[in-house]
């Protein structure tokens, strides 16, 4: 089965340092990893997604995620944190399972908290 | 132009009572997906929707859940008998297309509260 694992529940970061909120991810094959946000009543929005190619995906707002397939690990990361990235992040993985379509497994979720 | 939208934004029902919850999902969007989202918990997928084909319903909970789409656009999930387990934030997500490289845009949610 495929899944993803987010280690922290809260990242805590001052504005204007850099952040990095933590996935790794376990799947057979070849891995097709998202990353989400969610802001408070409102909908998830799509980040930035792997699929393959170059291991630094470069995505929506600033973000960044590196792959790692030796480590399982897809770091999403910010050079810099603004106090408007506070959210709540979700990791996600394609299931190889699903054939043709974008059938995802999501993680738990990391809630980023930028303190100005 | 106009997102992914659901109503109702908010439901209370009483345990035991049926609910329908409405998806309107972007024009020309193929792909509609239903997640179930728990709190504090990241989304589970439902079902799936390939234009009005249901490929996959792997992912309801129990035969009191039902979706449809009958014309390939609007969609709507049917909860009957109502149980406190199904309170949560109901999301519907639509792709313009199937695969993998499309990305799926989320409506703001049904928050369900089974009292």
């Amino acid at each position: 089965a495929q899944s993803v694992a987010q280690p922290e529940d809260q990242v805590n970061v001052a504005e204007g340092n850099p952040l990095t909120v933590k996935c790794t991810y376990s799947v057979s094959g070849n891995p097709y990893l998202f990353w989400y946000v969610q802001y408070p009543n409102r909908g998830l929005q799509f980040l930035l997604k792997y699929i393959t190619g170059d291991n630094l995906v470069k995505g929506s707002y600033g973000f960044e995620a590196e792959f790692n397939k030796s480590q399982t690990s897809f770091h999403l990361k910010k050079p810099s944190a603004l106090v408007s990235d506070s959210a709540l992040y979700f990791c996600a993985v394609r299931d190889i399972r699903s054939g043709g379509y974008q059938k995802v497994t999501f993680g738990t979720g990391t809630k980023l908290q930028v303190i100005p | 132009g106009a997102g992914v939208s659901q109503s109702p934004r908010y439901k209370v029902a009483k345990r035991g009572q049926d609910v329908a919850l409405r998806c309107d999902p972007i024009s020309g969007h193929v792909s509609l997906f239903w997640y179930q989202q728990a709190l504090g918990q990241g989304p589970e997928f439902l079902t799936y929707f390939q234009n009005e084909a249901q490929l996959d319903k792997s992912g309801l909970p129990s035969d009191r859940f039902f979706a449809e789409r009958p014309e390939g656009s609007v969609s709507t999930l049917k909860i009957q008998r109502t149980q406190q387990e199904d309170s949560a934030v109901y999301l519907c997500a639509s792709s313009t297309g199937a695969g993998v490289s499309y990305e799926q845009y989320f409506g703001p949610g049904t928050r369900l509260t089974v009292t």
